[in-house]
């Protein structure tokens, strides 16, 4: 999955501090994602993206934001008001709806509250 | 929202022994079921996965079976070896892209 690049690996976030994680990708896929994960839980979706200019809210969107004005990047904002933001967070991307197939995932960006 | 339920959370095997993990969900019209390993601090690769239309699947060591009447799923891998050691995650899509994942299976496979 070399074609989903996060950055960075480790992000430190002060009280009260908006801070925005890159996910990109070189695979031409049309859907984008966001989870998030915790320990010994499951990936929870933030947010998704199936098309440019549009997403949609997952389960736990509160107290993030997204955009997605190219097909290649769908970078995440975690605001001050996500009061519980340590986790690692992982981007994945996959073919448009209706094509079934396989979610491809990043590496994931580790962040924590200073 | 799809119910996925996963288990065991744990899981340690004798190395050479069978190592058997099952996900049920709720939803009867999920169409896609992936299996992902997930090794410590890295990203979930996909090892395996299974499409409603089809019972089992199998790539060597690892096998999916699929019961769409009970729903339920299960992974099989055969004759483990310490580098399966990893976190496993089912999950569960119907239609568009979105995927309910299980709460994992941690295995641990003893030298």
């Amino acid at each position: 999955d070399g074609g989903i690049t996060q950055s960075p690996k480790y992000l430190f976030r002060k009280e009260g501090q908006n801070v925005t994680l890159s996910c990109e990708q070189n695979l031409n896929h049309d859907a984008m994602y966001w989870y998030r994960q915790d320990p010994g839980q499951g990936l929870r979706l933030i947010y998704y993206s199936q098309i440019v200019n549009d997403f949609q809210k997952g389960d736990i969107a509160e107290g993030y934001s997204v955009s997605r004005e190219k097909k290649e990047s769908f970078p995440l904002t975690v605001t001050s008001a996500q009061k519980n933001p340590t986790a690692f967070y992982i981007c994945a991307s996959s073919k448009r709806d209706g094509e079934l197939g396989p979610q491809h995932f990043g590496d994931g960006t580790r962040l924590s509250i200073l | 929202g799809e119910n996925v339920e996963q288990h065991p959370s744990t899981l340690s095997v004798q190395e050479g022994d069978s190592a058997v993990i099952k996900c049920t969900y709720s939803d009867s019209a999920s169409n896609y079921f992936p299996w992902y390993k997930q090794e410590l601090g890295k990203r979930p690769q996909l090892i395996i996965d299974i499409r409603s239309n089809v019972g089992e699947k199998k790539d060597q060591r690892i096998a999916v079976t699929l019961n769409k009447t009970a729903k339920h799923f299960s992974l099989h891998i055969t004759e483990t070896q310490p580098e399966d050691s990893a976190v496993y995650f089912c999950a569960v899509r119907r239609g568009a892209n979105n995927l309910f994942f299980g709460t994992g299976t941690r295995l641990t496979v003893i030298p």
